[in-house]
Parts: structure tokens; C-alpha cells; sequence
């Protein structure tokens, strides 16, 4: 079947600096997307989400871009810091919202070194 | 504060039985779902539900049960047909067609002995 996938299974980054974490998503049909962080042992957090009518959309230290041409999605975390450390999923989904099912990709592990 | 709850937060099943993992949201949300996560793996769907005594599988419903009596609970059973049930379960939830993100639960990690 379709799914999510990632470039990079690991990203490591200095504090302070900006980390991009890129996902590929081979569904053309998806038009819903989400970013999740989950740190070890707990339940993923949202972090930020966009619509295939978007190409961008930033949060508090995030942005989120998506290419529709190449099917990719990419999260950036402006002035990264240790917190950030955690493993980042995006999702994808088809029909607008996550009311039905969301597909994940495998996650990147995002380490912040101070 | 609204949220969802997990429990237990470790449990541990012997070959052959059945276990019930809990799910309860007190969000007002509609629709309620199972992911089971494996170790560096991504989440896979089990069972979701979108009203009240109705569910359909996910892509990995063998060997699970679920049931949505109530809006707020939405229970898991592992039942001894699961193979490889030790894995982490994460229950989530959303509103209905509102198009928000999920809201997770802290997780259960599940380990036959």
C-alpha cells in the first residue's frame, strides 16, 4: 500500500541551530498532513498540521512546508534546542481532515547536542 | 484539564490469555482510535471509531477486539490470537470533522511473559 517515508532516520544538530526534517509521501490523493513529536515512552505531541491548499505554514519555531509537485513535507525547527530532542512523525491523510485514518511515516530521531 | 487516559501504563499478559487495555477521553471527541507501535518502527493503525457502536478494522485488526459503548471509552482487547502482542499501544482521538490533529494518550507497553 501508500505510505509516508523519510529521508533521514537521524538528525543531529547543535543548539541554537535550525533542523529541517524532510518526509516524502507517495499518496497523491492526501491532502491533510501532520507533524508529531514523541518523546521516549510517551504518546506523540502535535505539533503542527497543513492542508494541500497550503504550501506553508509556520507555528511558534516551526514551519511547516509542503510540496505538492514532489510529494514532499518538510518541518523546521528554528533555534533548536535540547527539549527538541525526541523522534518526529509526519502523517498524511486522505479526505481533508484526520476524522479517518492516518498514515505514518517511520519517524526521524532528532538529537540536540548543547 | 480535558485529555486522554491510558491504563495501565505496563502490563503484562501470559500466553494464551486475554488482556483489556483502557482508553477514556473526556475531549468530547468523536472519534477514537488504536495504534500499536513497534521498537524504531511508526505507528500502525489497529480499530477506530467514529460514533457510538460503530467501529471499523485497521490495517492490523487480527487478533484484537474493540467496542465503543460509551463516546468517552473505547477499549482494546489483546486476545490470545495475537501472535506478537508486546509492542506499545497508543489511543488517540479527534473531534469530528473539524480537521484537528489527533490528541494521544501517554501509551501502554504491553510485554508477554
Amino acid at each position: 500500500g501508500e505510505s509516508v517515508g523519510l529521508h533521514l532516520p537521524t538528525l543531529s544538530v547543535q543548539e541554537g541551530d535550525n533542523s529541517i526534517i524532510n518526509c516524502a509521501y507517495s499518496n497523491s490523493a492526501s491532502d491533510y498532513f501532520i507533524w508529531y513529536k514523541q518523546e521516549s515512552g510517551k504518546g506523540p505531541q502535535f505539533i503542527i498540521d497543513i492542508r494541500s491548499n497550503m504550501d506553508k505554514r509556520q507555528g511558534q519555531r516551526v514551519t511547516v512546508l509542503l510540496n505538492k509537485t514532489v510529494k514532499h513535507l518538510s518541518l523546521q525547527i528554528a533555534a533548536t534546542q535540547p527539549g527538541d530532542s525526541a523522534v518526529y512523525f509526519c502523517a498524511e491523510s486522505v479526505g481533508g481532515t484526520s476524522y479517518g485514518k492516518l498514515t505514518f511515516g517511520q519517524g526521524t530521531i532528532l538529537t540536540v547536542h548543547p | 484539564d480535558g485529555g486522554i487516559t491510558q491504563s495501565p501504563k505496563y502490563l503484562f499478559r501470559k500466553e494464551g490469555q486475554n488482556v483489556t487495555l483502557s482508553c477514556e477521553q473526556n475531549l468530547n471527541h468523536d472519534a477514537m482510535y488504536w495504534y500499536r507501535q513497534d521498537p524504531g518502527q511508526g505507528l500502525r493503525l489497529i480499530y477506530y471509531s467514529q460514533i457510538v457502536n460503530d467501529f471499523q478494522k485497521g490495517d492490523i485488526a487480527e487478533g484484537y477486539s474493540v467496542s465503543r459503548e460509551k463516546k468517552e471509552s473505547f477499549p482494546l482487547t489483546v486476545t490470545s490470537a495475537q501472535k506478537n502482542p508486546t509492542a506499545f499501544y497508543l489511543c488517540a482521538s479527534t473531534r469530528g470533522s473539524q480537521g484537528y490533529g489527533y490528541t494521544f494518550g501517554s501509551g501502554t507497553r504491553l510485554t508477554v511473559v
